[in-house]
């Protein structure tokens, strides 16, 4: 069973809009983290925050900010006033703390590409 | 900055050879994994280690091996290749389990296109 359903395969907005992007995610165990990555045409994935089971606090980084709600397994991000080089893709992903192998489960991943 | 890096960012093989992707990391991580990448699936997990030596299944580890013999390097085999192999394989590493058990962010490499003719 998919653990990280990432519903959007691919949004597309013109620059200055704001996007954002829904990652749902499924685990029995209490303690987990979510991550975000972005994947740029370059190819390599790029970190962009991590985030533990017990922290709901909601998190601003310039013009990301994330919003996580346990009560419906979600950990959307959204990009306020997107720009060209924010296209890429995106990917959510889990990693739970019982199984103490570090995997990450990721999402199918959602391509962003902002218009000029 | 953490360096991963992988020793091809393209190739292309045939049908039955062996293939060999290499990966070496230069900040000490104790975890090492192997993803390929394919459209509509995301990144899935082949084969992944916690030590030199050490090397555990992932989700998808048929038709795959690796080996790790150094701390630094975390090579990925392909005893004999196939079509459906073809594909982007990313390596990625992490450092140990940290204070209360989180689990660390990987750093990933830039990635092989691997074609399989």
């Amino acid at each position: 069973a998919q653990k990280v359903t990432q519903a959007q395969t691919e949004i597309s907005v013109v620059e200055k809009e704001d996007v954002t992007l829904d990652c749902v995610y499924e685990t029995r165990d209490t303690t987990y983290y979510l991550f975000w990555y972005k994947q740029p045409p370059s190819g390599e994935l790029v970190f962009l925050i991590r985030r533990n089971s017990f922290d709901e606090q909601n998190e601003i980084s310039g013009r990301y900010s994330w919003n996580f709600q346990k009560s419906t397994s979600s950990f959307n991000f959204t990009i306020t006033a997107s720009q060209v080089v924010d296209s890429a893709v995106y990917f959510c992903a889990l990693s739970e703390a019982w199984s103490n192998d570090y995997k990450l489960s990721f999402g199918a991943g959602t391509t962003v590409t902002v218009r000029a | 900055d953490v360096k991963v890096t992988q020793s091809s960012r393209y190739l292309v093989k045939r049908t039955g050879e062996k293939v060999f992707l290499e990966c070496v990391q230069d900040m000490d991580h104790e975890n090492m994994f192997w993803y390929r990448q394919d459209p509509g699936l995301g990144l899935r997990l082949i084969y992944f280690s916690y030590d030199v030596k050490m090397k555990e299944k992932g989700d998808i580890p048929e038709g795959y091996s690796v080996s790790r013999e150094k701390k630094e390097r975390f090579s990925l085999i392909l005893e004999s290749a196939s079509t459906n192999q073809t594909s982007m394989y990313l390596c990625a590493s992490s450092l140990d389990v940290g204070a209360g058990g989180a689990h660390n962010e990987q750093f990933f490499g830039p990635g092989t296109r691997l074609t399989v003719l």
